[in-house]
């Protein structure tokens, strides 16, 4: 099956900066790959997904990249704010999610 | 408003008593999914439901129980639990009949703790 691994597993960041988090996937015929945010006390939540025929996608601060190639996707956070301090899990799917370890971002004010 | 409610969200019991964490969505989902959160191993699926009556085992099925009476209910069971069920577990559901392309919606969470 999928095997998605993320890196890295903590992120500290300054308010302001930015903080990217990268997952590589094994089956290269995944075509689907969203990201999930989860804050403290709360079920996860997608922020933004990319599909296999788009190398890039933008929603405000976040941005998401796919090489194919190399089986690589990352999401990009920029200008990052106290309210992005959260776990933050990549998953990989063709026809099933498969989801990273997670990454627990914390942005320092 | 659309939300999945889990029920409970904080349980602590001993090995051994059988107990249900219930699951329901309010969005006429197809796709109904129970996950466990470990440290460092991520989200981790345990069983999954297509439709009512079609249940079928995920990637960490050992111990649990589900089933899937109705389209909004999907509980999930552990008849003997163990410490080593001892994790956080969300329910999701989503509107497709996989969760292959199609957004999860995830429940609040039960933190559960076996003695």
């Amino acid at each position: 099956g999928e095997n998605v691994e993320q890196h890295p597993s903590t992120l500290s960041v300054q308010e302001g900066d930015s903080a990217v988090i990268k997952c590589t996937y094994s089956d290269s015929a995944s075509n689907y790959f969203p990201w999930y945010k989860q804050e403290l006390g709360k079920g996860p939540q997608l922020i933004i997904d990319i599909r296999s025929n788009v190398g890039e996608k933008k929603d405000q601060r976040i941005a998401v990249t796919l090489n194919k190639t190399a089986k690589h996707f990352s999401l990009h956070i920029t200008e990052t704010q106290p309210e992005d301090s959260a776990v933050y899990f990549c998953a990989a799917s063709k026809n099933k999610l498969s989801f990273g370890a997670g990454t627990t971002v914390t942005v320092r004010a | 408003e659309a939300q999945v409610t889990q029920n409970p969200r904080y349980l602590i019991t001993v090995t051994g008593k059988k107990l249900t964490v219930t699951c329901s969505q309010n969005m006429n989902h197809e796709y109904m999914s129970w996950y466990r959160q470990d440290p460092g191993l991520g989200l981790r699926q345990i069983y999954y439901s297509m439709n009512v009556e079609v249940t079928d085992k995920g990637d960490v099925p050992e111990g649990y129980k589900v089933s899937r009476k109705e389209k909004r209910n999907f509980p999930l069971i552990l008849e003997s639990p163990s410490p080593n069920q001892t994790s956080l577990y969300f329910c999701a559901s989503s509107i497709g009949r996989s969760s292959g392309a199609n957004v999860l919606t995830f429940g609040a969470g039960s933190r559960l703790t076996v003695l």
